[in-house]
């Protein structure tokens, strides 16, 4: 079956333009989220989606960045006026289903450089 | 504020002998943990998880080991083999909120 996918899967941007990211979750899972890996840096929480609940946004870094969720499938990761500093791979992730405590499925990431 | 942390950025294991990756949590309400790998240019993919409920849970090489009082957890690899090299990744969650990371363990496995 069709794993999380991403698109872009590069995307090269000059500093103060918009990006999009998109995520194609896995069929049916109720969980999204974004994550984003700075050069050898972990894997930093950005945003969570769980159902109809109101979003986790507690992990976003400034208001530049937001992401939304349409009809409980696909996911959009929007970035404004970028900076130098947002350029790390960005990864989402999509879990749940019938049960509580399931495994994540994660995409192969989106890598963002802003030059 | 870091609730998952895995202290060691790096280690290097000899390939037959048993890798342990460790974590360390602050959260004492998370009630399930999991590992995952991550190769380069790749998404991590999951390996093992565990309930609080446990103490141990076992897959093939792979066993993860649950210390609730130390909120501790560690994952062990035995017998380590090459393709096991990638980097490790640790995450807690409490029921249905956001899964959480640790910042990740490069295991590089050498011949």
């Amino acid at each position: 079956g069709a794993g999380v996918s991403q698109s872009p899967s590069n995307k090269v941007t000059e500093k103060g333009k918009d990006v999009e990211l998109r995520c194609d979750p896995i069929s049916g899972h109720t969980a999204l989220y974004w994550y984003r890996q700075s050069l050898g840096q972990g894997l930093e929480f950005l945003i969570y989606f769980q159902g109809n609940s109101a979003p986790d946004k507690s992990g976003l870094p400034s208001d530049r960045f937001s992401a939304e969720r349409t009809g409980g499938s696909v996911s959009t990761l929007t970035i404004q006026r970028t900076q130098q500093e947002d350029s790390a791979v960005y990864l989402c992730a999509s879990g749940g289903g019938a049960g509580l405590h399931n495994e994540q499925f994660f995409g192969p990431g989106t890598r963002l450089t802003v030059l | 504020d870091q609730q998952v942390k895995q202290n060691s950025p790096s280690l290097s294991v000899q390939e037959g002998r048993i890798s342990i990756l460790n974590c360390d949590y602050t959260n004492s309400m998370f009630d399930y943990f999991l590992w995952y790998k991550k190769y380069p240019a790749e998404g991590p993919t999951f390996l093992i998880s565990i309930s609080s409920i446990k103490d141990k849970n076992e897959d093939g090489r792979f066993t993860v080991f649950l210390n609730k009082s130390a909120k501790h957890l560690s994952l062990h690899i035995v017998p380590s083999q090459p393709g096991d090299s990638a980097v490790y990744f640790c995450g807690a969650k409490v029921g249905a909120q956001k899964l959480v990371f640790g910042q990740g363990t490069r295991l590089t496995i050498n011949p």
